[in-house]
């Protein structure tokens, strides 16, 4: 069974940074994009960033773009998005989500990052 | 950015047949999938690449279209079904989202 366990979310005053991560399992991690994607509460679905599998491809969405990093371990089977310089609009529901025919076939849970002084 | 129009919401009767459109400000070939998320839950693939099935999805959902016009058609609707859904493309850079059409059962 394909899992996607996100954490490391919390409330983080502005400026600060954050680092989320998301162990998968359940299928071949280093075969597979990855990508984070986030959801404002009672918004819409804001792809962040994505990564290919051997990490040889790096994209991220003009609102991050400087500020977030997304890495990942193939050998720990971990996704990562470390954040900084957040502002009050960075606060999202983030998920992790598998790359599959350029949708999304498996999501994790999602972990909660509020922005806020 | 490649826009994805959808109709806010829509109201239907369980085992009534439902189609949910969503328009794309350029195309995006059949690089088109749909999403279905339930309150409090992470969304759901349904329909990848315009109109293939995701692995456990039940055959009453089915996907059309190609270039800017897609459909995503539920028939019959079950009570079940209430949900948002989403459609999303992937062939342009970057990909992005539609804001979601509610569909709530009569």
């Amino acid at each position: 069974e394909v899992q996607l366990v996100e954490s490391g979310g919390g409330l983080v005053q502005p400026g600060r940074s954050l680092k989320l991560s998301c162990l998968a399992s359940g299928f071949t991690f280093s075969n597979y994009g990855m990508n984070w994607i986030r959801q404002a509460p009672g918004k819409g679905l804001e792809w962040v960033a994505s990564i290919t599998s051997s990490s040889s491809f790096i994209y991220y969405a003009d609102t991050v773009k400087g500020r977030f990093t997304i890495s990942r371990d193939n050998a720990k089977n971990t996704l990562y998005l470390q954040m900084t310089s957040l502002r009050s609009e960075d606060t999202a529901l983030y998920y992790c989500a598998k790359l599959r025919d350029g949708g999304y076939d498996y999501w994790g849970q999602g972990v909660m990052v509020t922005v806020s002084s | 950015d490649t826009v994805l129009t959808q109709s806010p919401a829509l109201a239907v009767s369980p085992g009534e047949r439902v189609s949910i459109s969503c328009r794309a400000t350029e195309g995006v070939k059949s690089y088109m999938h749909w999403y279905q998320q339930k309150p409090g839950q992470q969304p759901k693939l349904l329909i990848y690449k315009a109109s293939n099935l995701a692995s456990g999805v039940p055959a009453r959902f089915s996907g059309s279209g190609s270039g800017t016009d897609f459909t995503l058609t539920i028939d019959p609707v079950e009570a079940d079904d209430t949900a948002t859904y989403f459609c999303q493309q992937s062939w342009n850079d970057p990909n992005t989202f539609g804001a979601g059409t509610k569909l709530e059962l009569k």
